[in-house]
């Protein structure tokens, strides 16, 4: 079954609140990786994290792999319409697959 | 321009005739994967590639097929399609895999049918 889950599903925000997604796995991950998917396109890498408790930030993202490197966290400050999309996660389990979770669809209601 | 290139973008069949859906890629990376997307369960891994003549089944690879003869091509065959095989269909290739600054990029996705 699925390896790597996200929560939510769904998120609808008001322009300009934050928002956040999570990303949980049943075994450690080597490493996380972040896409985000437009209505309509594909998969475009955002970021990778590899090591425990790792933060990075892009303007407004900021990304966190946990400590046990068993989840991981994207938030948005001040959503835009620009940040419409699909947000996934992607960790190695420790093979060759990525693994990809089931993403969190986010809209913006202007 | 670097890129991962699809087609077709569109297909709608019948069950039961085979099709192929190109994939190539001009970064000469190693590795390619297939996945197909559907509503609620994200992107699943169907095959993936390391290599020319190396290939391996991802988490649902029962009704496809790959070859990888060249290094910039991995086509995806479907030999009997099935009206479960209607998806979104995604072909992704990185420098290798595992290493720390590797990442997928994805081509532009095939939407197929059948009915």
């Amino acid at each position: 079954g699925q390896q790597v889950m996200q929560i939510p599903q769904y998120q609808h925000v008001q322009e300009g609140e934050d928002f956040t997604t999570y990303c949980n796995s049943s075994t450690t991950l080597s490493n996380i990786q972040w896409y985000k998917q437009r209505p309509g396109g594909h998969p475009v890498f955002l970021i990778q994290l590899v090591k425990s408790g790792e933060v990075k930030k892009q303007k407004r993202l900021t990304f966190q792999f946990g400590e046990a490197k068993k989840n991981s966290s994207l938030h948005i400050t001040a959503t835009q319409t620009t940040d419409v999309g699909t947000y996934f996660c992607a960790g190695y389990l420790g093979n060759e697959k990525l693994t990809f979770g089931t993403g969190t669809r986010l809209t913006i209601i202007p | 321009e670097a890129q991962v290139t699809q087609n077709p973008r569109y297909l709608i069949t019948v069950t039961g005739k085979k099709l192929t859906v190109t994939c190539s890629q001009n970064m000469n990376h190693e590795y390619m994967s297939w996945y197909r997307q559907d509503p609620g369960l994200g992107l699943r891994q169907i095959y993936y590639s390391m290599n020319v003549e190396v290939t391996d089944k991802g988490d649902v690879p029962e009704g496809y097929k790959v070859s990888r003869k060249e290094k910039r091509n991995f086509p995806l065959i479907l030999e009997s399609p099935s009206p479960n095989q209607t998806s979104l269909y995604f072909c992704a290739s990185s420098p290798s895999l595992g290493d720390s600054t590797d990442t997928q990029y994805f081509g532009p996705g095939t939407r197929l049918t059948v009915l």
